[in-house]
């Protein structure tokens, strides 16, 4: 069965330090990796996505993620963290079926000033 | 990007009454669209699967009795929550991606219920 972990309920840095958010993931076949934001109630925000191709993926407000096969991670990074980006990550891949996606537990990113 | 809106955002009503939430997808087709529930602090949960004029795909333990989605057209799905009682109370989300399995799913901000 698909699944994901995120083994860390809470990540802090300083504002302008760089700052990684992990993601492991357990999948047969190739694996369809997401990352998403979640502000206070509000839905997701889509960041970044490996389907194929380049290990580092590039995806929105700056930040980037690894695609690790070896490891099967999946780690969020980002070089220099804004106090904006304080928020609930969630890391995600697509299940079997190739429709619904299957979610971590979350981890709330706190960057402080 | 894609744009997706869930209405309405917030509600606030008595155990016992039945509430419609609608999700549509404003700028491309939603073949299939999704309906999860996040309680606090949590991740959220995949309640059922809606393909466009088909019946939806519920998960293990959600009572399709209850949670009625309806996917009439490729822009707008809806989940009434009947005979809400207190403990239906959580975040409710939709998500709506197109035909491609390798394209992210894209997610509507959420309705906040309250059943008193």
């Amino acid at each position: 069965a698909q699944s994901v972990a995120q083994p860390e309920d809470q990540v802090n840095v300083a504002e302008g330090n760089p700052l990684t958010v992990k993601c492991t993931y357990s999948v047969s076949g190739n694996p369809y990796l997401f990352w998403y934001v979640q502000y206070p109630n509000r839905g997701l925000q889509f960041l970044l996505k490996y389907i194929t191709g380049d290990n580092l993926v590039k995806g929105s407000y700056g930040f980037e993620a690894e695609f690790n096969k070896s490891q099967t991670s999946f780690h969020l990074k980002k070089p220099s963290a804004l106090v904006s980006d304080s928020a609930l990550y969630f890391c995600a891949v697509r299940n079997q079926a190739g429709t619904a996606l299957i979610f971590g537990k979350g981890t709330t990113l706190s960057v402080s000033s | 990007g894609a744009v997706v809106s869930q209405h309405p955002s917030r509600v606030i009503c008595k155990s016992g009454t039945s509430v419609k939430i609608e999700c549509r997808s404003l700028d491309f087709q939603a073949t299939t669209m999704f309906w999860y529930r996040q309680f606090p602090k949590q991740s959220l949960m995949l309640m059922a699967t809606s393909n466009e004029g088909s019946k939806a795909t519920y998960e293990q333990g959600v009572e399709k009795d209850k949670f009625l989605i309806n996917h009439a057209s490729l822009t707008l799905s809806t989940l009434t929550v009947t005979s809400a009682h207190p403990e239906d109370s959580s975040f409710y989300i939709c998500s709506a991606s197109g035909r491609q399995t390798n394209q992210p799913q894209h997610f509507g901000d959420g309705t906040r219920l309250s059943i008193l």
